[in-house]
This record gives structure tokens, C-alpha cells and sequence, in this order.
């Protein structure tokens, strides 16, 4: 069946500029997660959806940045004003909370999408 | 607090020879374990997890994991590596929160295979 895709796949940016970045998870799964991997480093988290809700953001670096989901579908992650700290591969991911205990499910990453701040 | 620690940025191995990956967490309670592969240009893979039921844990590939809480340890293993084994390694710890498992991951180990 279909993964978790992630658009676009590439995005090179001017400093300043906002952009979005859009992640359609694995059909039927209630959470949602946002990524940044930095190069050469481990996945730093940064927003937890659970359906289009967000009871975590503790991870968003700053207020340039944001993220909404539409029900348990789209989400799509906003960076305003971009510097280029933020230049990363920024990952999503997708999981089906039903049945599991807290903390136990398996997480399908997208691809992710590379951006790249000049 | 959930912690993770790779003990290894990088491993270089012999092809047919056996791979270690170590990895040590640190958690106040029994924790959910993971190992995820990322091979370059692709998303991240998961190869094994435990949840507290059988301390060896078999995954995809021929890897295997065991969790030993004496030594608050989950190290990946494989008998006899391949050329497709080249890829980075993340262990991963669940970190419960109120509401959810938030995954932590370690820094990453990268594999290198040598024919």
C-alpha cells in the first residue's frame, strides 16, 4: 500500500522567503510527526499531531515556524521568513495509535523533503 | 528523563563479517526501543523494536537486538554483513509523555562495508 509522501522532494529558498512543506500520511493513521535532520545529525523533533489536534510543539525552534493538519490527512509545515539554520531535510511520519499501548507504535517516515536556505 | 547514546559514530566492517552497533539508553521506567536504518537518498526504515515482551528481538535483514536492562543496553547485531548494510543507524528511545510516546533518537552510527 501507499507510505507516508512528502512534497516537494526538493526546495531551494532565499533567505527571507516562506515556504511549505506538505506530508500526506499512511491513510487511516492518527498521529502525525514533523522531523528536522540536520546534516550529519540525528531527527530533532518538532510537532505531534494527534488527528488535527497538536498536543505537542515543544519542538518548533521558533514562531517563523508552524504546522497544521486538515482531520487525520494533509499536514503541511509553514517556515516563515527563512534563515539558513533552517536548511535541513525536514521528515513526517505516521503512525495508527488503535490498539497499541502508549508509546509502542511504529512510526513509517516519508521520505522527507530537503531544503535548502541561500 | 529519556536519553539515547550510540557509543559508535562509525563502524567499518568487512563483508560476511559480523556487525555490532552499541547503544546504551537511559529511562526511568521500561522503556519501548527501536532501531531505524536510513540508506542515503531514502527515508528512515525501521528494522526491529521492542516493546517488553521477548528481551531478543529479531528485525528485518537478518538483524537482531537484545534488550538487557541490567545493562540498560539494546545493541543491533548482525551474523555476516552485506554490501546493502552501508546505510546510517539510529536507536531510538520512547519517551512517554502525558498523552504519547515521543521518540528520541540517538545521534546515529554510520555503517561502511568493505568488499
Amino acid at each position: 500500500g501507499a507510505g507516508v509522501s512528502q512534497s516537494p522532494s526538493n526546495k531551494v529558498t532565499e533567505k527571507g522567503k516562506d515556504v511549505e512543506l506538505r506530508c500526506d500520511p499512511i491513510s487511516g493513521h492518527t498521529a502525525l510527526y514533523w522531523y528536522r535532520q540536520r546534516l550529519g545529525q540525528g531527527l530533532e523533533f518538532l510537532i505531534y499531531f494527534q488527528g488535527n489536534s497538536a498536543p505537542d510543539k515543544s519542538g518548533l525552534p521558533s514562531d517563523r515556524f508552524s504546522a497544521e493538519r486538515t482531520g487525520e490527512s494533509v499536514s503541511t509545515l509553514t517556515i516563515q521568513r527563512t534563515q539558513q539554520e533552517d536548511s535541513a531535510v525536514y521528515l513526517c511520519a505516521s503512525s495508527s495509535l488503535a490498539g497499541v499501548p502508549l508509546g509502542t507504535d511504529t512510526q513509517y517516515f516519508g521520505p522527507g523533503t530537503r531544503l535548502t536556505v541561500l | 528523563a529519556q536519553s539515547v547514546t550510540q557509543l559508535d559514530s562509525h563502524v567499518s566492517v568487512s563483508e560476511g563479517t559480523p556487525v555490532l552497533l552499541r547503544c546504551n539508553y537511559s529511562s526511568s521506567y521500561s522503556p519501548s526501543l527501536f532501531w531505524y536504518v536510513q540508506h542515503p537518498n531514502k527515508g528512515l526504515q525501521l528494522l526491529l523494536k521492542y516493546t517488553s515482551a521477548a528481551t531478543l528481538v529479531k528485525g528485518i535483514n537478518g538483524f537482531e537486538a537484545e534488550f538487557k536492562k541490567s545493562e540498560t543496553s539494546f545493541h543491533l547485531t548482525k551474523p555476516s554483513a552485506h554490501m546493502s548494510d552501508a546505510a546510517e543507524y539510529f536507536c531510538v528511545v520512547s519517551a512517554l509523555t502525558d498523552s504519547w510516546g515521543k521518540l528520541q533518537f540517538g545521534a546515529g552510527t554510520q555503517v561502511v562495508v568493505t568488499p
